[in-house]
């Protein structure tokens, strides 16, 4: 099964709306945590890295203050997409490591975003 | 720095016919190589990967070897299935654990 869990999975919010996605892992925990933006037919472009307890890393181009990340405990990041438009619309996946032998990443089922 | 570039698709196959996705790898150090792969509304799955050069990496059928001289890491299976149409992503990771993905190569098959 699923060690890590998005949720939601699909969301349809309003224009100039704020919607938060959760990013869980649900059987270790994660200090470190990833979030990607996959537009249509494209590939998964990294957006910022999560870390537990101290400010999201945000890639260059992605704006922060309109993609909030909070890492609040081992186990749990958000991404709220602020005043939301449609062109945020797009398809969000998280990716967590569990750390040890080997540090596995772990990608959630992603989230479908679309932004009427 | 890091990149991956794997072949434009889409690839369109007939049931039973070989595959072979190509990607092939920029990196500093020693990176892993991983094949992912995305079904029609899904999200990633990890197919198979390998951590150090002459690894061969393997799962559904699918294999992969990781080829320092030529920096690639190709995907092959022997005989594809219509439910093997999906989008595969090469990536690699060095560290860090940010994972660097490919465009993708959609894959359909025909029965």
């Amino acid at each position: 099964g699923a060690v890590v869990s998005q949720h939601p999975s699909r969301v349809i919010c309003k224009s100039g709306t704020s919607v938060k996605i959760e990013c869980r892992s649900l059987d270790f925990q994660a200090t470190t945590m990833f979030w990607y933006r996959q537009f249509p037919k494209q590939s998964l472009m990294l957006m910022a890295t999560s870390n537990e307890g101290s400010k999201a890393t945000y890639e260059q181009g992605v704006e922060k203050d309109k993609f909030l990340i909070n890492h609040a405990s081992l186990t749990l990041s958000t991404l709220t997409v602020t005043s939301a438009h449609p062109e945020d619309s797009s398809f969000y996946i998280c990716s967590a490591v569990r750390e040890g032998a080997g540090n596995t990443i772990y990608f959630g089922e992603g989230s479908w975003l679309t932004v009427v | 720095g890091n990149s991956v570039t794997q072949m434009e698709g889409p690839v369109t196959l007939s049931e039973e016919a070989f595959l072979t996705i190509n990607c092939t790898y920029t990196a500093t150090g020693y990176p892993s190589l991983f094949w992912y792969v995305q079904y029609p509304g899904e999200g990633l799955q990890l197919l198979l990967k390998a951590t150090k050069a002459d690894d061969k990496g393997s799962n559904k059928g699918f294999e992969a070897t990781y080829r320092k001289e030529t920096t690639s890491f190709h995907l092959e299976k022997g005989s594809v299935q219509v439910s093997d149409s999906a989008v595969y992503f090469c990536a690699l990771y060095t560290g860090g654990f940010k994972t660097i993905f490919g465009a993708g190569t959609r894959l359909f098959v025909k029965a």
